[in-house]
């Protein structure tokens, strides 16, 4: 298994300019994730999904859109990006197991840089 | 979801034990405590998770106070591999969200 993949691995975006980040699981898991990590801090969850066509709002959604059509793919959509979105993006997945565990597969992530 | 509070950076010689501290003290009873690391320029991966009793894997051990309102994380023998940032989390069961904080950074001296 490849695990979560996630494209690019870099990307340097004009003030304004649009983009998609992609994210893919190949372990069948419902639950996929967005979090961006700024410089020092700790992750912070923009999105999630627990299962195609079922989408939610995290802490920092402003700025972003998600879509989840397969079970597989979880893409981030950036409109109008601005230098405060400058982070690192991860995708995670999980499924729930017993005994409470939601235990997150990541991916490498997007180190992403608006000029 | 509750809070966790961690000291932002440890030290350990090589080989000798850590203990990695976490003060959840609003920690409510449906609450599971998480324990990811994230290693440099990676994503964070997980490390071990409990509710209420003292649990052990092969990479640690969790240490729970009797009160739930702290808990311990114990890497048994430091190697320079588990220099990472490690972070304690609170989940509700029902809840699909993790809060990660700022973590405690682990330097492991050789």
């Amino acid at each position: 298994n490849a695990g979560v993949t996630q494209t690019p691995k870099f990307r340097i975006l004009k003030i304004g300019q649009s983009m998609t980040l992609q994210c893919t699981q190949d372990m069948n898991h419902n639950y996929m994730y967005w979090y961006r990590q700024d410089p020092g801090m700790g992750l912070k969850l923009i999105y999630y999904s627990v299962g195609a066509g079922i989408t939610d709002k995290g802490e920092v959604p402003n700025g972003y859109n998600v879509s989840r059509s397969t079970t597989e793919d979880f893409p981030l959509r950036l409109e109008l990006a601005a230098p405060s979105q400058t982070s690192v993006y991860f995708c995670a997945s999980s499924d729930l197991t017993s005994g409470g565990n939601n235990e997150q597969f990541f991916g490498p992530g997007t180190r992403l840089t608006v000029l | 979801d509750a809070k966790t509070t961690q000291p932002n950076s440890m030290e350990s010689n090589e080989e000798e034990p850590v203990h990695l501290p976490c003060n959840h003290s609003t920690i409510s009873g449906t609450d599971y405590i998480h324990w990811y690391r994230q290693l440099p320029s990676q994503g964070p991966e997980y490390v071990i998770h409990g509710l209420t009793s003292n649990v052990n894997n092969r990479m640690a051990s969790l240490a729970i106070a009797e009160d739930r309102k702290s808990s311990t994380l114990i890497l048994h023998r430091a190697t320079l591999r588990d220099a990472a940032v490690y972070y304690c989390i609170l989940r509700d069961v029902a809840g699909n969200q993790f809060y990660f904080g700022t973590g405690t950074s682990l330097t492991v001296i050789p």
